[in-house]
């Protein structure tokens, strides 16, 4: 059964800092990963989604990773804003069980200060 | 509107009622989901739906009914609403026309459930 895993599940940084979000997952059969931001008391936005044939996606301050054989992500979030504070999800649709469902992490939630 | 919407945002209800959440996309996307989002166990999908006239179960399918007669609605029916279906529940839909947005989930606002 496919598990995906965040590490940190919370993290605080001063407002400037590069910093890295991971997600590991069990099963290397996998369509595409996708990450996702999620506001308190919101729904969740799509950030960027890393199809299982690409290696990685950007849009702007964001950049995210994928190496399918070792089963990790990572989230790269450049100089970041206080506005970037939020829940970073990331999910995976996994080859067994139906097309385009996803199967999420706990998440890690960022706190960035001024 | 455009996008995705739900309703109600909020709702209390009590045991052994029936209860439905609606879900509206205006993309004309294919595949639409209902995930639940709980403390604990994060968001787990309940149903999908690859088209109209088309659902599956997924994760957590018990208690739970959909039906998607139209392109742009999935309703999420709880036949007799139990305590531990206390929850925030989101819709979402994926489907779009490039290899990449086909892939790509959006997310409504999400619906607040409280079963007395």
């Amino acid at each position: 059964k496919q598990e995906v895993t965040q590490i940190p599940a919370a993290l605080s940084v001063p407002e400037g800092e590069n910093l890295v979000l991971n997600c590991s997952f069990t099963d290397s059969a996998i369509y595409n990963l996708q990450w996702f931001r999620q506001d308190p008391g919101k729904g969740l936005t799509s950030l960027l989604l890393i199809q299982s044939s690409q290696r990685e996606q950007t849009s702007g301050r964001l950049n995210a990773s994928l190496d399918k054989s070792s089963g990790r992500s990572t989230l790269y979030i450049a100089a970041s804003q206080p506005g970037d504070s939020a829940t970073y999800l990331c999910a995976v649709s996994p080859f067994s069980g139906g097309y385009n469902k996803l199967i999420f992490g706990a998440g890690t939630r960022l706190a960035v200060h001024p | 509107d455009a996008g995705i919407t739900q309703s109600p945002r909020y709702k209390i209800t009590e045991t052994g009622r029936q209860v439905t959440l609606m879900c509206h996309q205006t993309w004309s996307h294919s595949y639409m989901f209902w995930y639940r989002q709980d403390l604990g166990h994060g968001l787990r999908l309940i149903y999908y739906s690859a088209a109209a006239d088309i659902t599956d179960k997924g994760e957590v399918p018990d208690g739970y009914v959909v039906s998607r007669s139209k392109t742009e609605n999935f309703p999420l029916t709880l036949e007799s609403a139990t305590r531990s279906q206390t929850s925030v529940y989101f819709c979402a839909s994926s489907g779009g026309v490039t290899p990449y947005s086909y892939n790509e989930q959006f997310f409504g606002p999400g619906t607040r459930l409280t079963v007395l």
